[in-house]
């Protein structure tokens, strides 16, 4: 089935630790978005991508990487300069058909919490 | 740049009763309106969506209005059934192919 994967579903961080958070997708889309959801919030864009070696920083970047070196594949790094991490992660694509805005597709996420 | 206001934040109804969620918009440019589903511990999923050139979309027992001159959209569920409770998030597009999203709908279908 065609579709978003990421991984893990939790992950824990120690204090001063980078961690990376996995997504794949076979959907064959061309952009990808990392956005960071807390408890009763909306969902807040970090960074996406809509093709492969570029990336553009969302609403709260700060403390965060990607990479793009494939399409399929768009990794998040949470470095330890994000300093309230814990949250729940997704990974989103999309299609880009010229002007007119696609829906996203989802993973099924990511619990980041701090050891 | 684009603001989504959402309510309720929370909503009780009795099933088979209807439940109706409404979202205003800031940017009068956008014009792409979607609707998502998000159950406990999972990634949203669409449920419906809307552009500006129509104003209602239904699905079953989903439909979607938008009313552009006062920029605002609601999602409203007939014959609400105990699976349909999740938290519900609307979205408008902002810059590029970007979205912004409103802050979710709890809503609790009571058997």
């Amino acid at each position: 089935d065609g579709g978003i994967t990421q991984s893990p579903k939790y992950l824990f961080r120690k204090e001063g630790q980078n961690v990376t958070l996995s997504c794949e997708q076979n959907l064959n889309h061309d952009a990808m978005y990392w956005y960071r959801q807390d408890p009763g919030q909306g969902l807040r864009l970090i960074y996406y991508s809509q093709i492969v070696n570029d990336f553009q920083k969302g609403d709260i970047a700060e403390g965060y990487s990607v990479s793009r070196e494939k399409k399929e594949s768009f990794p998040l790094t949470v470095t330890s300069a994000q300093k309230n991490p814990t949250a729940f992660y997704l990974c989103a694509s999309s299609t880009i058909t010229g002007d007119s805005n696609q829906p996203q597709h989802f993973g099924d996420g990511t619990r980041l919490s701090i050891l | 740049g684009e603001n989504v206001e959402q309510h309720p934040s929370t909503l009780s109804v009795q099933e088979g009763d209807s439940a109706v969620i409404k979202c205003t918009y800031s940017d009068s440019a956008s014009n792409y309106f979607p609707w998502y589903k998000q159950e406990l511990g999972k990634g949203p999923q669409l449920i419906i969506d809307i552009r500006s050139n129509v104003g209602e979309k239904k699905d079953q027992r989903i439909a979607v209005t938008l009313n552009k001159t006062a920029k605002h959209f609601s999602l409203h569920i007939t014959e609400t059934q105990p699976e349909d409770s999740a938290v519900y998030f609307c979205a408008a597009n902002g810059y590029g192919q970007n979205f912004v999203f409103g802050p979710g709908t709890r809503l609790s279908v009571l058997p």
